[in-house]
């Protein structure tokens, strides 16, 4: 199994601001998946990041309001930009994929205020 | 596409009795299923999956599921509930797309377990 870390653990923010997430993997991987948690509400994802390639979004996130970057095979970033209460979430970095179980970091509890 | 149910919000079971947390499915092809664990200001934990083979699938602290394909279930179970796995549990599947490449993984709406001691 990957072992995961993500920075910040929280933080609140004020609204109009954009924060940095970021997400660092002990072992190169190909595929990194960023979610969001909403306040009592499942996962969803949100892109996924390969290396050397754009992200790719899922329907109803964009790229201005989410960028990602994916330097390398062991971490990526995902910026929340522009930041409005509604973006108040935990945001969760993952690994793995395809026919195995994915790998999740310990999350981001964002607060906008 | 692909979707998950898990019927329960809540789900309440006294210490030492066996639990069961539902989950349901829907995808086109055959599917691959999991069960995930959050405990609070946690992220999720793997508890086990289905790939193929047998139908009941073990995993870790204790906890099973049982593949239903028929009933198009994967619901898990431990036969005797420990305070300690008090927590929001997740279902998810995916399945593949005609390319034979893996589906994203879709997340069920999670169950609350609360074993009271």
């Amino acid at each position: 199994s990957a072992v995961i870390s993500q920075k910040p653990s929280r933080d609140i923010c004020q609204r109009g601001t954009s924060l940095t997430i970021q997400c660092q993997v002990d072992s190169q991987v190909t595929m990194m998946f960023w979610y969001r948690q909403q306040p009592g509400q499942s996962l969803t994802l949100i892109a996924t990041a390969n290396q050397g390639s754009e992200a790719t979004y899922e329907s109803g996130f964009v790229i201005d309001k989410f960028p990602i970057s994916r330097p390398n095979l062991t971490f990526s970033t995902l910026t929340v930009s522009n930041m409005s209460p509604e973006d108040s979430s935990i945001y969760l970095c993952s690994v793995g994929g395809g026919y195995n179980e994915q790998f999740f970091g310990p999350g981001t509890r964002l607060t906008v205020l | 596409a692909q979707s998950v149910a898990q019927p329960e919000d809540q789900v309440n079971v006294a210490e030492g009795n066996p639990l069961t947390v539902k989950c349901t499915y829907s995808v086109s092809g055959n599917p691959y299923l999991f069960w995930y664990v959050q405990y609070p200001n946690r992220g999720l934990q793997f508890l086990l999956k289905y790939i193929t083979g047998d139908n009941l699938v073990k995993g870790s602290y204790g906890f099973e599921a049982e593949f239903n394909k028929s009933q198009t279930s994967f619901h898990l179970k431990k036969p005797s509930a420990l305070v300690s796995d008090s927590a929001l549990y997740f279902c998810a599947v995916r399945d593949l797309i005609s390319s034979g490449s893996a589906r994203q993984l879709t997340f069920g709406s999670g169950t609350q377990l609360t074993v009271l001691p």
